[in-house]
């Protein structure tokens, strides 16, 4: 069956330094996007990964500080940039309209665990 | 107003009860609804989606109500297993998620 990786799966960073996530599936989907869950809270979309071309960003996130890369229908990275301890977050990717699943439903990546000191 | 309100409860039940989590969504757009389940430090995962008929699944049914925009799920017989953290989330431009309900079944 299809499977969606993330790597890393936990990091710890000193603040000012910049991380890259990466998301890889293995099978082609259609929509890639990136959420964010900060401690205790539910998850907040950041952007949607569109293939060949920039990001659509959330309001409140900005490419500068989450840029994200998706160069071909497999794969992305998001990169969380000049951390801060507030950055401290799963970074989770997710797809959409995978194998034979439902157009309009997403699956999840294991999520990567940052934490910023 | 947030887009998706859920009680977070937490909710402790014996095993083998019925339980309920309830949901409302303010968009009256919105197209697609779903329940997920969060177990501790793991992703979400999709536990069924909900349709205005109803669907069941096993020990697990879930209801919409798109007039009064609320989704329920209920799990009957609950097991152990069934501890974890249950999203309700609707799609209309976006995946919207609720803040989760904490449900703990107890031996």
């Amino acid at each position: 069956s299809a499977v969606i990786s993330q790597k890393p799966s936990r990091d710890i960073c000193q603040r000012g330094t910049s991380l890259t996530i990466q998301c890889q599936v293995d099978s082609q989907v259609t929509m890639m996007f990136w959420y964010r869950q900060q401690p205790g809270q539910s998850l907040t979309l950041i952007a949607t990964a569109n293939q060949g071309s920039e990001a659509t960003y959330e309001s409140g996130f900005v490419i500068d500080k989450f840029p994200i890369s998706r160069p071909n229908l497999t794969f992305s990275t998001l990169t969380v940039s000049n951390m801060s301890p507030e950055d401290s977050s799963i970074y989770l990717c997710s797809v959409e309209n995978w194998g034979t699943s439902a157009s309009d439903t997403q699956y999840f990546g294991p999520g990567t665990r940052l934490t910023v000191l | 107003r947030k887009e998706v309100e859920q009680d977070p409860g937490p909710f402790n039940v014996p095993e083998g009860a019925t339980v309920a989590f309830n949901c409302t969504y303010s968009n009256s757009a919105s197209q697609s609804f779903f329940w997920y389940r969060q177990d501790c430090r793991k992703e979400p995962k999709l536990l069924m989606s909900v349709y205005s008929s109803g669907n069941e699944d096993g020990r697990f049914t879930a209801q919409l109500n798109r007039a009064s925009q609320y989704i329920s799920l209920l799990i009957r017989d609950s097991k152990l297993s069934d501890s974890a953290t249950y999203l309700c989330v609707v799609s209309g431009r976006q995946f919207y998620f609720g803040t989760g309900t904490s449900l703990t079944v107890i031996p």
